[in-house]
């Protein structure tokens, strides 16, 4: 069972639109993130949040804008994105306050620009 | 800054035997943690293994196991008795102990098991 939800897994969206992919854990984790995935590479690390502050930002374009509403969730909101954003979206969550700790991965939300 | 380098994009292996997965990585930090993930085709990454650097005794989990030379900054993973279910890209990563979030990944080793 996966124990991090991502929803939905598959989204098909046009350049002007707004959509939101959602993350969930209830595995306590006080860690999320979201990743970037192409096909055959490896997950590039977008946002972290750490006890629901951003902690970190890839200098990632402004129409992805992340949000950490409480300890279980995480959203990324899109908007106005581009054909090369299409590709996996990762999300992840691990323990904070300890060091080394691995990171729980969802199934991914498969995104498609048209 | 850390890297992580898996020279091997792809590795093939007869079921029922050993393969090694490679993976070097360099880091100026003292303590740190590293890590061994599997991504099955359209399925969800889960991690294999977990070694922390200041312990010589190499990790192992089932199966899995790994090499780890830390004055060389290798860190292989050996899978033995390989099954079909164990076909997937394989992800080595790194990560600081210094207070950090940020993972460094491997460029990935797609790992075919022929039957």
């Amino acid at each position: 069972d996966t124990e991090v939800t991502q929803t939905p897994k598959h989204l098909v969206m046009g350049m002007t639109n707004k959509k939101s992919l959602k993350c969930e854990q209830h595995m306590g984790h006080r860690a999320m993130y979201w990743y970037k995935q192409k096909a055959k590479k490896p997950p590039e690390l977008m946002f972290v949040y750490s006890y629901e502050k951003l902690s970190i930002n890839e200098s990632v374009p402004s129409r992805f804008s992340p949000e950490c509403p409480n300890s279980s969730l995480l959203n990324l909101h899109l908007h106005a994105l581009q054909p090369e954003d299409s590709a996996l979206y990762l999300c992840a969550s691990s323990q904070a306050g300890r060091l080394g700790q691995p990171q729980h991965f969802g199934d991914g939300t498969r995104l498609s620009i048209l | 800054a850390q890297t992580v380098t898996q020279s091997q994009p792809e590795m093939s292996v007869q079921e029922a035997e050993t393969v090694t997965l490679s993976c070097t990585y360099d880091t100026s930090e003292s303590d740190y943690y590293l890590f061994w993930y599997k991504q099955p085709p359209s399925r969800q990454m889960i991690l294999v293994i977990r070694q922390e650097a200041y312990k010589q005794q190499n990790a192992t989990e089932n199966r899995f196991s790994v090499n780890f030379q830390k004055a060389a900054k290798s860190f292989s993973l050996k899978i033995s008795d390989s099954q079909l279910g164990d076909a997937a890209m394989y992800f080595c990563a790194a990560l600081r102990s210094s207070g950090t979030y940020k993972y460094i990944f491997g460029t990935g080793t797609r790992l075919k098991v022929l039957a």
